[in-house]
């Protein structure tokens, strides 16, 4: 596609309960990030793969998170049992490139609410 | 103490002004990027630099690496300007993911 696009824009969860935030990337591009920004802070980084490989998940905060890129292209961000504290805009970013230190193009987010 | 820290938080300006938003940071690095996030929340990627200053259209963007200092200046600033302008920085010592400023949420009024 012409941008990293990614579904639901929106989505409010009930505390405890399960959601998957999807990001697809530009086609080609090799590298995927996903980041978290909490209200009035910056982006903060969570996982990152080259190609279908995670190569880093330092950032997730707890096992309730989980991320996957099957086939390389289309990721998906799990996050199971939300609780408030998972409220914030999930951000994905690619890059034609490996590694972090190139030019990235970021979706519009999936601004998360758990009530 | 934040790895990036930005000046001033919140700016609201008169069309037509000069602005200039500062991003400080602690560790060497070897890029800095300028992004700009509207309300919605998608982030735009406005400069990627590593020495001297760039310039788009009325955005000019300059970097002094010993200082560990970067400023984002808008000329002739406009209302739709306004929006989130976010700094973040590569460091140098491996590979690790960029680090973001908090941000300066720009409000610009005709």
């Amino acid at each position: 596609g012409a941008g990293v696009s990614q579904s639901p824009r929106y989505k409010v969860a009930k505390r405890g309960q399960d959601v998957a935030l999807r990001c697809d990337p530009i086609s080609g591009h090799v590298s995927l990030f996903w980041y978290q920004q909490a209200l009035g802070q910056g982006p903060e980084f969570l996982t990152y793969f080259q190609n279908e490989a995670q190569l880093d998940k330092s950032g997730l905060p707890s096992d309730r998170f989980f991320a996957e890129r099957p086939e390389g292209s289309v990721s998906t961000l799990k996050i199971q049992r939300t609780q408030q504290e998972d409220s914030a805009v999930y951000l994905c970013a690619s890059s034609p490139r490996q590694g972090f230190g190139y030019g990235y193009t970021f979706g519009s987010g999936t601004r998360l609410t758990v009530v | 103490k934040n790895e990036v820290e930005q000046s001033p938080q919140n700016l609201t300006a008169q069309e037509g002004e000069f602005i200039t938003i500062n991003c400080s940071y602690s560790v060497g690095i070897s890029a800095l990027h300028w992004l700009q996030q509207h309300p919605g929340g998608g982030i735009v990627s406005l400069f990627m630099l590593s020495s001297g200053k760039k310039k788009h259209g009325r955005l000019i963007a300059t970097i002094n690496i010993q200082e560990k200092h970067s400023s984002l200046h808008i000329t002739a600033s406009h209302p739709r300007d306004s929006a989130v302008y976010i700094c973040a920085v590569l460091s140098n010592s491996g590979n690790t993911p960029l680090v973001f400023g908090k941000g300066t949420r720009l409000s610009v009024i005709a």
